[in-house]
């Protein structure tokens, strides 16, 4: 049964940098793209960005400029990293698998973590 | 950007009835439309996608149907774990993936 898990520092700074890794168990990361989807409180979903197992990555046009995603296959684990964050970066962030390529949907999900910036 | 309207923004409905909800997309996405369930507290859960495929360990009362621009979720006979939040998110273009603002289902 695949499973993921965020882990991620609950509480960040404004401007400062938001760090969460998803780690995968019961699957291989190779051969499958990965995904961050991020919800604020009480609104609705917003995709980040993907990365493949080779490290190629695409992000949100709205957050290219402050995102950088990268992937571990010796730890199975893939990241986000959030840069100069605002209240408005305040979500659950989720990660997520793509069914498979060409149903670019969601089947497996992390049960998020949430993340709030505040000083 | 391909924007996804759904409606209504709430619906109430009792247990053992049917719920219609809808998506529409501001252009054509052929199929690329699928449907998330979302409950208080969990992630999102994939229900269908290619606008009326089930995923994986769906039930059967969930159904969809749709294409081009207007899309329906149909969950006939309500049990009470399906009160929750319904998502639609199109594909045509990917990336990005955009998703519509949802659909709260409650009980009446």
């Amino acid at each position: 049964q695949v499973q993921l898990q965020e882990s991620g520092p609950g509480l960040v700074k404004p401007s400062e940098t938001l760090s969460v890794t998803c780690t995968v168990s019961g699957d291989s990361i190779g051969s499958h793209f990965w995904v961050w989807i991020r919800q604020p409180p009480g609104k609705g979903l917003e995709w980040i960005g993907y990365i493949y197992d080779n490290g190629n990555t695409h992000y949100n046009p709205s957050l290219k400029s402050r995102v950088t995603m990268s992937v571990d296959t010796s730890e199975n684990q893939f990241s986000l990293r959030l840069s100069s964050v605002t209240a408005a970066d305040t979500a659950v962030y989720y990660c997520s698998r793509l069914l498979n390529y060409g149903d670019y949907v969601y089947d497996i999900w992390g049960q998020g973590t949430m993340v709030t910036v505040s000083s | 950007e391909i924007v996804m309207t759904q409606s209504p923004a709430t619906l109430s409905v009792s247990p053992g009835e049917r719920a219609t909800l809808s998506c529409r997309a501001s252009q054509s996405i052929s199929s690329s439309l699928a449907w998330y369930q979302q409950r208080p507290g969990q992630a999102p859960r994939l229900l269908i996608y290619r606008a009326s495929t089930r995923a994986t360990g769906i039930p059967a009362r969930f159904s969809g149907s749709g294409s081009g621009t207007e899309f329906t979720l149909t969950i006939s006979s309500l049990q009470s774990e399906d009160f929750a939040v319904y998502y639609c998110q199109h594909y045509n273009i990917w990336p990005p993936n955009t998703f519509g603002q949802g659909t709260k289902l409650e009980i009446k």
